[in-house]
């Protein structure tokens, strides 16, 4: 069966670190691949996408992500952390306009 | 939010009564969606819509019934409510890049 998994519940790093939020896939063919964050309460807001081209994908809050097909993964990673980047974040894959969700990173930013 | 709106936000019912929620969006979107989050689940489909009065399962459907008469308006029905049926609840449309946008959420509680 297609899927994709978070391996980490929770990643905690202090602000000003770099931030990796690691999503590995099992998807035939050409994978849609997306990543969400949540924030307490909130609504899903959409992050970045790859559908093809550049393997590095930029997105939104100064978030990227970038596809390796090698090692069937899609991170999502951030430079610098910031506070406010404290969230639930999942990754997803696309099959027929559907969306699979990953289980959740639960990334806790320290001052 | 891609101009999604839930209602009702909040809803607390008893196990056995009917329950429905509506989503609702301004973009005109075709496709629209409902998925429940549980801790652990990350979001998973419970039914979707490619079209007015065309509907589908999704990957946990039991229970559950849509409907969707405008294009507008997507309704998620809770026949007999069951305690397993707390959650909280996204609807989503699809955008015409492939995107899919996320409403507010509706927290269930069946006591």
């Amino acid at each position: 069966a297609q899927s994709v998994a978070q391996p980490e519940d929770q990643v905690n790093v202090a602000e000003g670190n770099p931030l990796t939020v690691k999503c590995t896939y099992s998807v035939s063919g050409n994978p849609y691949l997306f990543w969400y964050v949540q924030y307490p309460n909130r609504g899903l807001q959409f992050l970045l996408k790859y559908i093809t081209g550049d393997n590095l994908v930029k997105g939104s809050y100064g978030f990227e992500a970038e596809f390796n097909k090698s090692q069937t993964s899609f991170h999502l990673k951030k430079p610098s952390a910031l506070v406010s980047d404290s969230a639930l974040y999942f990754c997803a894959f696309s099959n027929d306009y559907k969306l699979s969700f990953g289980a959740g990173t639960t990334v806790t930013v320290r001052a | 939010d891609a101009g999604i709106t839930q209602s009702p936000r909040h809803k607390v019912t008893e196990t056995g009564t009917p329950v429905t929620l509506r989503c609702h969006q301004t973009e005109n979107h075709r496709y629209m969606y409902w998925y429940r989050q549980d801790p652990g689940h990350g979001l998973r489909l419970i039914h979707y819509s490619y079209g007015v009065k065309d509907t589908d399962k999704g990957e946990v459907s039991d229970g559950y019934s849509v409907s969707r008469s405008k294009t507008e308006d997507f309704l998620l029905t809770l026949e007999s409510a069951t305690s397993s049926q707390t959650s909280v609840y996204f609807c989503a449309t699809l955008d015409p890049t492939d995107t899919q946008y996320f409403g507010p959420g509706t927290r269930l509680t069946v006591l």
